[in-house]
């Protein structure tokens, strides 16, 4: 079955610098990458996803890359601010199924 | 426009009893996912049900779990003889007709046991 990695397991940054957070897929089936923000007690928030038939999508401060051949796609966030901390999670799926999660990232951005 | 809704958003129950988690989709949605999240841990998929069919079921316990999705009202996530390591989140996320990717995710019950 598919198995999603997730780097790093924690990232701080300064705010205003950027923020970085990398995600590898093992299944080629899949096709559907959404990215989700998680604040403490609070529900998964979709934030940005990618299908498999574009290469980046940007949203405001928020971009994401996927490298099919390479099997791995990217968040970035520019211009970070405090309320971007909280952990965010890359996730897979193959054509409206389950989600598989990555085991998510902690943000923490300084000011 | 109402977005998921989960039922109770919090559940305390003693070894051995029953829980009933309620998930109502997002309207026009067929289509409900649960999953488990533990203390500092990520979402683990459970089961995927369409209206009166379970369509993948792989991430269930083999035993003690259940879940259905009837004609009328909502999705139950049913955990028979709760243990202590039953104790976690459980969110249920809805998407629309097949084709649609995107799920969108309820609060969340959050499942202690004593």
């Amino acid at each position: 079955g598919e198995n999603v990695e997730q780097h790093p397991s924690t990232l701080s940054v300064q705010e205003g610098d950027s923020a970085v957070i990398k995600c590898t897929y093992s299944d080629s089936a899949s096709n559907y990458f959404p990215w989700y923000k998680q604040e403490l007690g609070k529900r998964p928030q979709l934030i940005i996803d990618i299908r498999s038939n574009v290469g980046e999508k940007k949203d405001q401060r928020i971009a994401v890359t996927l490298n099919k051949t390479a099997k791995h796609f990217s968040l970035h966030i520019t211009e970070t601010q405090p309320e971007d901390s909280a952990v965010y999670f890359c996730a897979a799926s193959m054509d409206g199924n389950k989600l598989v999660f990555g085991a998510g990232t902690i943000l923490r951005v300084k000011s | 426009n109402a977005g998921v809704m989960q039922n109770p958003r919090h559940l305390v129950r003693r070894r051995g009893q029953e829980a009933r988690l309620r998930c109502s989709p997002m309207k026009g949605h067929s289509h409900v996912y649960w999953y488990r999240q533990l203390p500092e841990e990520g979402l683990k998929f459970m089961v995927y049900l369409q209206k009166e069919n379970i369509i993948d079921e792989s991430g269930m316990p083999k035993e003690r779990f259940s879940a259905e999705f009837p004609k009328e009202g909502p999705s139950i996530l049913r955990i028979q003889q709760v243990v202590r390591g039953d104790s976690a989140a459980y969110f249920c996320a809805s998407s629309p007709l097949s084709g649609e990717e995107t799920q969108y995710f309820g609060p969340g019950t959050r499942l202690l046991v004593l």
